[in-house]
């Protein structure tokens, strides 16, 4: 399983993008990289996901370099209904069926009125 | 559809006592995922299935757990004897096919252990 660190908390203002970085240095070829997001007292709920270059959807944008070795998930005008814990997670999905991936201890976004 | 579905919302049982978790997922999805939430080691995948069947359990803590899914519909966690170790929130999840990495998350189950 590739292990992946992201910082433990970030603060933003309303208004602002924020970009939660996730370092995944051993990331195999077959791994893709999915982000999901967890509000207080909820369970998670599934973001984005990609495997290389840019990926956006009405939520997030996820950016990939070519070495795929980390990759940020960025959320355009923060409003104080994204404080959340966000969680970056790495796995194989070419190996057929799911495979096991770990949500490690993700990011805490506060945003700041 | 509902969502995945999970009772009771919350639980409290005096050690000793055996506690039944119980979850029905998104209708048509083929994996199902039971996981544990605690602030000591944060979420962890405690067991999934594929078309009922169980494909791994290797984060099920002991043998006090144990989980089945007697159909495609309803599933259940059971611990048995239950320790004040094992007060957590329980997750259940449920996903689809080619996109088994999406998730879909129930609102948990809070178990307290006295």
């Amino acid at each position: 399983l590739a292990k992946t660190t992201q910082p433990i908390s970030m603060d933003s203002y309303e208004g602002q993008e924020v970009n939660i970085t996730c370092s995944h240095n051993n990331i195999a070829t077959n791994d893709y990289i999915t982000w999901y997001q967890q509000f207080p007292s909820q369970g998670p709920r599934f973001i984005i996901q990609g495997y290389k270059t840019k990926v956006t959807n009405e939520v997030a944008s996820l950016f990939i370099p070519a070495d795929r070795k980390s990759s940020t998930l960025s959320l355009p005008r923060v409003s104080l209904s994204d404080t959340a814990v966000y969680y970056c997670l790495v796995g194989d999905m070419n190996s057929g069926g799911y495979q096991k991936v770990t949500f490690g201890t993700g990011t805490k976004l506060q945003v700041i009125p | 559809d509902a969502g995945v579905i999970q009772s009771p919302r919350h639980e409290v049982t005096e050690m000793g006592q055996e506690v039944t978790l119980r979850c029905k997922p998104i209708s048509g999805h083929d994996y199902l995922f039971w996981y544990r939430q605690t602030m000591m080691r944060g979420l962890e995948l405690l067991i999934y299935f594929n078309n009922n069947v169980p494909i791994d359990d290797s984060g099920m803590p002991e043998d006090r757990f144990s989980a089945k899914m007697p159909n495609a519909s309803f599933s259940t966690l059971k611990i048995q004897p239950s320790e004040p170790r094992d007060s957590a929130v329980y997750f259940c999840a449920s996903s689809s096919g080619d996109r088994a990495y999406e998730q879909y998350f129930g609102p948990g189950t809070r178990l307290t252990v006295t």
